[in-house]
């Protein structure tokens, strides 16, 4: 079985700042790994995947996250957070003998300041 | 080349009714994935399909929910005799292959049932 924790529920930064959303993982097996974000009464929008290549991992939007399999971690980062980047963050994981289904973090709120 | 479409966008049942969502995959998928998501939560697998298959139905509820994906035509998630609690999110996600790609995400039914 795998889980994520997104271990802060909200996040508020200041624009201009840097932005870090943590999550770690449970997994039995090697994971994917992704970040979706989610403007309000949208859908699901894919920012960036780990799947066992390179550890850190450029997204869209200037997003990056970096895998550490010895922490069990894949954390978000931007380093200038924009008004725009104001929305929710899903940390989620993949096994493929689990069918690949999508298993979802509780969410980050992450709400930009001017 | 569309992306995953759902309808409708938006539903409001009585208690009792049923509710029927439709998930078009995104061109050359053949997996489809459902899930739902509670207010203020994280997305919750409910069912895994390929064409005319149910592949993994370990999130779904017992009772009232069910889920097809026939030789054409969209994905159906069909809920029978609505109750408040059934007031959520539904999104449909879609693959090319298992295991080897994200998920790609339709803009979600946001169904109320009142």
């Amino acid at each position: 079985a795998q889980s994520v924790t997104q271990l802060d529920s909200h996040v508020s930064v200041s624009e201009g700042t840097p932005v870090l959303l943590r999550c770690n993982y449970s997994s039995s097996y090697s994971p994917s790994l992704f970040w979706y974000v989610q403007h309000p009464n949208k859908g699901l929008q894919l920012l960036l995947k780990y799947t066992s290549a390179a550890t850190l991992v450029k997204g869209i939007n200037g997003f990056e996250a970096e895998f550490k399999k010895s922490e069990t971690s894949f954390h978000l980062t931007k380093p200038s957070a924009h008004m725009s980047d104001a929305a929710e963050y899903f940390c989620v994981v993949s096994v493929r003998n689990a069918g690949n289904m999508l298993t979802f973090g509780g969410g980050t709120r992450l709400m930009v300041k001017p | 080349n569309a992306g995953v479409m759902q309808n409708p966008r938006h539903l409001v049942r009585r208690r009792g009714q049923e509710a029927r969502l439709r998930c078009s995959p995104m061109k050359g998928h053949s997996h489809v994935y459902w899930y739902r998501q509670l207010p203020e939560e994280g997305l919750k697998f409910m069912v895994y399909l390929q064409k005319e298959n149910i592949i993994d139905e370990s999130g779904m509820p017992k009772e009232r929910f069910s889920a097809e994906f026939p030789k054409e035509g969209p994905s159906i998630l069909r809920i029978q005799q609505v109750v408040r609690g059934d007031s959520a999110a539904y999104f449909c996600a879609s693959s090319p292959l298992d295991g080897s790609y994200e998920q790609y995400f339709g803009p979600g039914t946001r169904l109320t049932v009142t």
